[in-house]
Protein backbone atom coordinates (compact mmCIF):
# COMPACT_ATOMS: atom_id res chain seq x y z
CA UNK A 1 0.00 0.00 0.00
CA UNK A 2 0.85 3.63 -0.55
CA UNK A 3 2.65 5.49 2.51
CA UNK A 4 3.11 8.95 2.76
CA UNK A 5 5.46 10.17 5.95
CA UNK A 6 5.87 13.56 7.18
CA UNK A 7 8.90 13.79 9.34
CA UNK A 8 8.64 17.11 11.02
CA UNK A 9 5.73 17.37 13.64
CA UNK A 10 6.37 20.85 13.99
CA UNK A 11 8.32 24.04 12.57
CA UNK A 12 8.56 27.43 13.34
CA UNK A 13 9.34 30.71 11.19
CA UNK A 14 9.75 34.07 11.66
CA UNK A 15 7.55 36.15 9.80
CA UNK A 16 8.71 36.91 6.17
CA UNK A 17 11.31 34.24 6.20
CA UNK A 18 11.42 30.96 4.01
CA UNK A 19 10.33 27.63 5.50
CA UNK A 20 10.55 24.45 4.01
CA UNK A 21 7.99 21.29 4.79
CA UNK A 22 9.20 17.68 3.87
CA UNK A 23 7.43 14.97 2.65
CA UNK A 24 8.26 11.28 1.68
CA UNK A 25 6.26 8.75 -0.07
CA UNK A 26 6.29 5.40 -1.85
CA UNK A 27 4.69 4.14 -4.56
CA UNK A 28 4.74 1.49 -7.53
CA UNK A 29 2.86 3.83 -9.40
CA UNK A 30 4.61 5.40 -12.66
CA UNK A 31 2.14 8.26 -12.70
CA UNK A 32 0.80 9.93 -9.86
CA UNK A 33 -0.35 13.11 -8.07
CA UNK A 34 0.43 14.65 -4.67
CA UNK A 35 -0.89 17.36 -2.90
CA UNK A 36 -0.34 19.69 -0.24
CA UNK A 37 -2.83 20.24 1.83
CA UNK A 38 -3.21 23.41 4.60
CA UNK A 39 -5.84 22.91 7.70
CA UNK A 40 -5.89 26.12 9.80
CA UNK A 41 -7.96 25.72 13.12
CA UNK A 42 -11.16 26.15 11.42
CA UNK A 43 -10.62 22.76 10.63
CA UNK A 44 -11.24 23.15 7.13
CA UNK A 45 -8.40 21.51 4.35
CA UNK A 46 -7.55 23.67 1.82
CA UNK A 47 -5.32 22.60 -1.09
CA UNK A 48 -2.01 24.37 -1.17
CA UNK A 49 -0.36 23.01 -4.59
CA UNK A 50 -0.45 20.27 -6.96
CA UNK A 51 1.87 18.07 -8.62
CA UNK A 52 1.71 15.65 -11.35
CA UNK A 53 4.21 12.91 -11.16
CA UNK A 54 5.46 12.89 -14.88
CA UNK A 55 6.15 16.50 -15.15
CA UNK A 56 9.62 17.39 -14.82
CA UNK A 57 9.03 21.20 -13.63
CA UNK A 58 8.23 22.06 -9.79
CA UNK A 59 4.72 23.25 -9.06
CA UNK A 60 4.76 26.83 -7.91
CA UNK A 61 1.24 28.75 -6.66
CA UNK A 62 2.73 32.84 -5.77
CA UNK A 63 4.79 32.20 -2.45
CA UNK A 64 4.35 28.23 -2.34
CA UNK A 65 6.64 25.55 -4.62
CA UNK A 66 7.33 21.90 -4.35
CA UNK A 67 10.66 20.88 -4.56
CA UNK A 68 9.77 17.26 -6.48
CA UNK A 69 12.24 14.64 -6.69
CA UNK A 70 10.97 11.40 -7.88
CA UNK A 71 14.02 9.27 -8.09
CA UNK A 72 14.35 9.91 -4.10
CA UNK A 73 10.38 9.82 -3.63
CA UNK A 74 9.98 13.62 -2.06
CA UNK A 75 7.96 16.07 -2.14
CA UNK A 76 8.82 19.26 0.26
CA UNK A 77 6.50 21.93 0.10
CA UNK A 78 8.73 25.75 0.39
CA UNK A 79 6.62 28.92 1.79
CA UNK A 80 8.24 32.12 1.27
CA UNK A 81 7.84 35.32 2.58
CA UNK A 82 6.38 33.44 5.41
CA UNK A 83 2.46 35.09 6.63
CA UNK A 84 1.09 34.88 10.18
CA UNK A 85 -1.98 33.38 7.83
CA UNK A 86 0.22 30.62 7.07
CA UNK A 87 0.22 29.42 10.53
CA UNK A 88 -1.63 25.89 10.26
CA UNK A 89 -1.05 21.97 9.92
CA UNK A 90 0.27 21.24 6.83
CA UNK A 91 -0.72 17.41 5.26
CA UNK A 92 1.13 15.68 2.50
CA UNK A 93 -1.09 13.52 0.44
CA UNK A 94 -1.43 11.72 -2.86
CA UNK A 95 -3.90 9.12 -4.15
CA UNK A 96 -3.55 5.46 -2.99
CA UNK A 97 -2.06 3.44 -6.26
CA UNK A 98 -3.74 5.50 -8.86
CA UNK A 99 -7.16 5.99 -6.99
CA UNK A 100 -9.03 8.10 -5.14
CA UNK A 101 -8.61 7.51 -1.94
CA UNK A 102 -6.22 10.25 -0.38
CA UNK A 103 -3.17 8.47 1.90
CA UNK A 104 -2.13 11.77 3.93
CA UNK A 105 0.85 11.91 6.32
CA UNK A 106 0.67 12.72 9.67
CA UNK A 107 0.99 16.26 9.36
CA UNK A 108 3.63 19.22 10.41
CA UNK A 109 2.36 21.77 12.67
CA UNK A 110 3.81 25.53 11.15
CA UNK A 111 4.02 28.54 13.55
CA UNK A 112 4.68 31.62 12.38
CA UNK A 113 6.17 34.20 14.48
CA UNK A 114 5.66 37.61 14.72
CA UNK B 1 -20.56 28.96 -4.82
CA UNK B 2 -20.71 27.34 -1.66
CA UNK B 3 -18.26 24.87 -0.36
CA UNK B 4 -19.19 21.51 1.64
CA UNK B 5 -20.95 21.92 4.44
CA UNK B 6 -20.98 19.74 7.75
CA UNK B 7 -23.42 19.78 10.76
CA UNK B 8 -23.40 19.41 13.25
CA UNK B 9 -19.95 21.43 13.68
CA UNK B 10 -19.58 19.62 17.10
CA UNK B 11 -21.61 16.32 18.73
CA UNK B 12 -21.33 14.71 22.11
CA UNK B 13 -22.63 11.74 23.37
CA UNK B 14 -22.10 8.82 25.32
CA UNK B 15 -21.22 5.37 24.63
CA UNK B 16 -23.81 3.48 23.23
CA UNK B 17 -25.71 5.92 22.07
CA UNK B 18 -26.42 6.35 17.65
CA UNK B 19 -24.97 9.58 15.88
CA UNK B 20 -25.91 10.71 12.27
CA UNK B 21 -23.42 13.36 10.62
CA UNK B 22 -24.61 15.35 7.60
CA UNK B 23 -23.11 16.17 4.82
CA UNK B 24 -23.82 18.70 1.89
CA UNK B 25 -21.40 18.64 -0.88
CA UNK B 26 -20.98 21.55 -3.62
CA UNK B 27 -23.30 20.99 -6.24
CA UNK B 28 -22.77 19.06 -9.22
CA UNK B 29 -20.20 17.17 -7.53
CA UNK B 30 -20.84 13.50 -8.49
CA UNK B 31 -18.00 12.13 -6.02
CA UNK B 32 -18.40 12.33 -2.51
CA UNK B 33 -16.05 10.79 0.46
CA UNK B 34 -16.23 10.21 4.20
CA UNK B 35 -12.15 10.41 6.27
CA UNK B 36 -11.89 10.12 9.68
CA UNK B 37 -8.86 12.56 11.55
CA UNK B 38 -7.76 11.11 15.18
CA UNK B 39 -6.05 13.55 17.25
CA UNK B 40 -2.75 14.24 15.79
CA UNK B 41 -2.86 12.18 12.58
CA UNK B 42 -3.85 12.91 9.27
CA UNK B 43 -7.22 11.77 7.86
CA UNK B 44 -7.95 8.31 6.88
CA UNK B 45 -10.89 7.16 4.35
CA UNK B 46 -13.76 5.50 5.36
CA UNK B 47 -15.92 5.53 2.21
CA UNK B 48 -16.77 6.71 -1.09
CA UNK B 49 -19.89 7.45 -3.56
CA UNK B 50 -20.55 8.07 -7.19
CA UNK B 51 -23.90 9.20 -7.43
CA UNK B 52 -25.81 7.59 -4.93
CA UNK B 53 -24.31 4.03 -4.33
CA UNK B 54 -21.43 3.50 -2.19
CA UNK B 55 -18.52 2.36 -4.99
CA UNK B 56 -15.83 1.36 -1.97
CA UNK B 57 -17.05 1.25 2.20
CA UNK B 58 -13.31 -0.15 2.36
CA UNK B 59 -12.20 2.26 4.93
CA UNK B 60 -15.34 1.60 7.29
CA UNK B 61 -13.67 0.01 10.62
CA UNK B 62 -16.60 -1.65 11.72
CA UNK B 63 -20.17 -2.93 10.93
CA UNK B 64 -21.48 0.05 13.15
CA UNK B 65 -20.66 2.22 10.94
CA UNK B 66 -22.60 3.07 7.58
CA UNK B 67 -22.85 5.69 5.43
CA UNK B 68 -26.30 6.78 2.56
CA UNK B 69 -26.52 9.23 0.33
CA UNK B 70 -29.77 8.79 -1.19
CA UNK B 71 -30.73 11.21 -3.46
CA UNK B 72 -26.65 11.53 -4.89
CA UNK B 73 -26.13 14.76 -2.99
CA UNK B 74 -26.46 14.94 0.57
CA UNK B 75 -24.80 12.35 2.81
CA UNK B 76 -25.24 10.80 5.90
CA UNK B 77 -22.69 9.15 7.82
CA UNK B 78 -24.01 6.94 10.80
CA UNK B 79 -22.73 5.36 14.24
CA UNK B 80 -24.63 2.91 16.06
CA UNK B 81 -23.72 1.82 19.51
CA UNK B 82 -20.86 4.47 19.94
CA UNK B 83 -17.47 3.51 21.75
CA UNK B 84 -15.32 6.06 22.90
CA UNK B 85 -12.51 5.30 20.33
CA UNK B 86 -14.57 6.43 17.72
CA UNK B 87 -14.18 10.05 18.97
CA UNK B 88 -12.20 11.88 16.05
CA UNK B 89 -13.06 14.83 13.76
CA UNK B 90 -15.20 13.68 10.58
CA UNK B 91 -14.32 15.03 7.80
CA UNK B 92 -16.56 14.75 4.45
CA UNK B 93 -15.34 15.85 0.60
CA UNK B 94 -16.12 16.02 -2.75
CA UNK B 95 -15.03 16.55 -6.12
CA UNK B 96 -16.48 16.66 -9.38
CA UNK B 97 -14.83 13.08 -11.07
CA UNK B 98 -13.84 10.12 -8.51
CA UNK B 99 -9.71 10.73 -10.43
CA UNK B 100 -6.54 10.80 -9.23
CA UNK B 101 -6.26 14.23 -10.73
CA UNK B 102 -8.85 15.92 -9.32
CA UNK B 103 -9.07 18.15 -6.53
CA UNK B 104 -10.79 17.04 -3.57
CA UNK B 105 -13.01 19.92 -1.45
CA UNK B 106 -12.91 19.61 1.73
CA UNK B 107 -15.88 20.41 4.36
CA UNK B 108 -15.08 21.80 8.07
CA UNK B 109 -15.90 18.54 9.61
CA UNK B 110 -17.55 17.42 12.92
CA UNK B 111 -16.20 17.04 15.89
CA UNK B 112 -17.64 14.00 17.46
CA UNK B 113 -17.02 13.59 21.58
CA UNK B 114 -18.15 10.35 23.05
CA UNK B 115 -18.21 10.11 26.49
Amino acid sequence: AQTVTQSQPEMSVQEAETVTLSCTYDTSESDYYLFWYKQPPSRQMILVIRQEAYKQQNATENRFSVNFQKAAKSFSLKISDSQLGDAAMYFCASPDSGTYKYIFGTGTRLKVLA
Amino acid sequence: GAGVSQTPSNKVTEKGKYVELRCDPISGHTALYWYRQSLGQGPEFLIYFQGTGAADDSGLPNDRFFAVRPEGSVSTLKIQRTERGDSAVYLCASSQLAIPSNEQFFGPGTRLTVL
